[in-house]
């Protein structure tokens, strides 16, 4: 079975500052990852996802993640923090296959401070 | 383009009484859809999924129910709440037959009191 770990489950930045939400995943077989970004009494959207193609994978809102097989993380950055990106940030994955199911992730809320 | 509704977007029950929320997809056919719950500190928790009109797959069986009476239609049901109900509780859907993200309705805030 699959599994995700979303290290700290807080994280606060200064705008302008480097971004950075961790997401390490267990998988029996090659993953698909996901990101999403949840906005305070909103559904989640998707950021970015990782399908087994570039291991760098560019997202919406100036975000991209890393997919690090040997390490199994997809860690979350953005080079500069806007106030705007203070949210719920959720790690997904997914087994592929015939298994339409996603694991979320505890999620990290991001606080980003003036 | 794909639009996912929910509703009510907010809802106050009493321990004891019945639930149902609706949830429904315009602009796709033959979605695979989803219901979570999301409470505070724990993430998105899988309820049930379907891949078609009338199949459903429960991943906590508790005292909710789902059913999918249409194509794009999902709905969550409960004959008594509990407290432990409580929560937020968001539908989704993904493409038929690919593993792909799943997009979220904008959620339902359940309190029972």
């Amino acid at each position: 079975a699959q599994s995700v770990t979303q290290l700290g489950s807080h994280v606060s930045v200064s705008e302008g500052a480097l971004v950075l939400l961790r997401c390490n995943y267990s998988s029996s077989v090659p993953p698909y990852l996901f990101w999403y970004v949840q906005y305070p009494n909103q559904g989640l959207q998707l950021l970015l996802k990782y399908t087994s193609a570039a291991t760098l994978v560019k997202g919406i809102n100036g975000f991209e993640a890393e997919f690090k097989k040997s390490e199994t993380s997809f860690h979350l950055t953005k080079p500069s923090a806007h106030m705007s990106d203070a949210a719920e940030y959720f790690c997904a994955v997914s087994r592929g296959g015939s298994n339409y199911k996603l694991t979320f992730g505890k999620g990290t809320l991001l606080t980003v401070n003036p | 383009s794909q639009t996912i509704h929910q509703w009510p977007a907010t809802l106050v029950q009493p321990v004891g009484s019945p639930l149902s929320l609706e949830c429904t997809v315009e602009g796709t056919s033959n979605p695979n859809l989803y219901w979570y719950r999301q409470a505070a500190g724990r993430g998105l928790q899988l309820l049930f999924y379907s891949v078609g009109i009338g199949q459903i797959s429960s991943e906590v069986p508790q005292n909710l129910s789902a059913s999918r009476p249409q194509d794009r239609q999902f709905i969550l049901s409960s004959k008594k709440l509990l407290l432990s109900d409580s929560g937020f509780y968001l539908c989704a859907w993904s493409v038929r037959g690919r593993v792909d993200e799943q997009y979220f309705g904008p959620g339902t805030r359940l309190t029972v009191t």
